[in-house]
């Protein structure tokens, strides 16, 4: 069964610092990968996703993550946050191309 | 172009009664996903429709739920005699096809009380 595991529910960095959210994932075949970014009382919007070819994946708004096979990991990051960026972020997973399943989320903070 | 829409945005209702959450997929997009967010946590797979049919509702928690597609376009998520564990936001998204991108709408908030 496929899983994930986003280690910390909370992160917070100050603007103009490096953004790391962590995301952990178990699948029994090559999954898709992809992170969701949520405002407050909005639905979920799409950063980025990986699904085959180039382990480096670019999204918007200046994120990107990297997936890494051997660690099992897709870890999203930003050089420099912004006030914008804080939101909740969910890694998920999906070994089909249908049900995505999807971790417990990060809530990024941003300090001015 | 239009997203995907869904209604009402807020609901409130009693331990006991039936309601009823629409959603307003893109158009052309013949996949259609329901998902269930409860506070704190991410969104849990409820059932995935591929055109008018169920092709995976394993994530429905028990009978009470059910869902219906019957044109391959709107769906309607439909909770009999319901509960107060049942409060919680309730996602829809839809793809062009099984293995593209979903997109989300912004959810109908359910308060049982």
């Amino acid at each position: 069964a496929q899983s994930v595991t986003q280690l910390g529910s909370h992160v917070s960095v100050s603007e103009g610092a490096l953004v790391l959210l962590r995301c952990n994932y178990s699948s029994s075949v090559p999954p898709y990968l992809f992170w969701y970014v949520q405002y407050p009382n909005q639905g979920l919007q799409l950063l980025l996703k990986y699904t085959t070819g180039a382990t480096l994946v670019k999204g918007i708004n200046g994120f990107e993550a990297e997936f890494k096979k051997s660690e099992t990991s897709f870890h999203l990051t930003k050089p420099s946050a912004h006030m914008s960026d804080a939101a909740e972020y969910f890694c998920a997973v999906t070994e089909y191309g249908n049900k995505l399943v999807f971790g417990a989320g990060t809530i990024l903070r941003v300090k001015s | 172009g239009a997203g995907v829409s869904q209604t009402p945005s807020n609901k409130v209702t009693e331990k006991g009664k039936y309601v009823e959450l629409r959603c307003d997929p893109i158009s052309g997009h013949t996949a259609l996903y329901w998902y269930r967010q409860s506070l704190g946590q991410g969104p849990e797979f409820l059932i995935y429709f591929q055109g008018t049919g169920a092709a995976d509702d394993s994530g429905l928690p028990n009978d009470r739920f059910f869902a219906v597609r019957p044109e391959g376009s709107v769906s309607t998520l439909k909770i009999q005699r319901t509960e107060r564990g049942d409060s919680a936001v309730y996602l829809c998204a839809s793809s062009l096809n099984h293995k593209e991108t979903q997109y989300f709408g912004p959810g109908t908030r359910l308060l049982v009380l």
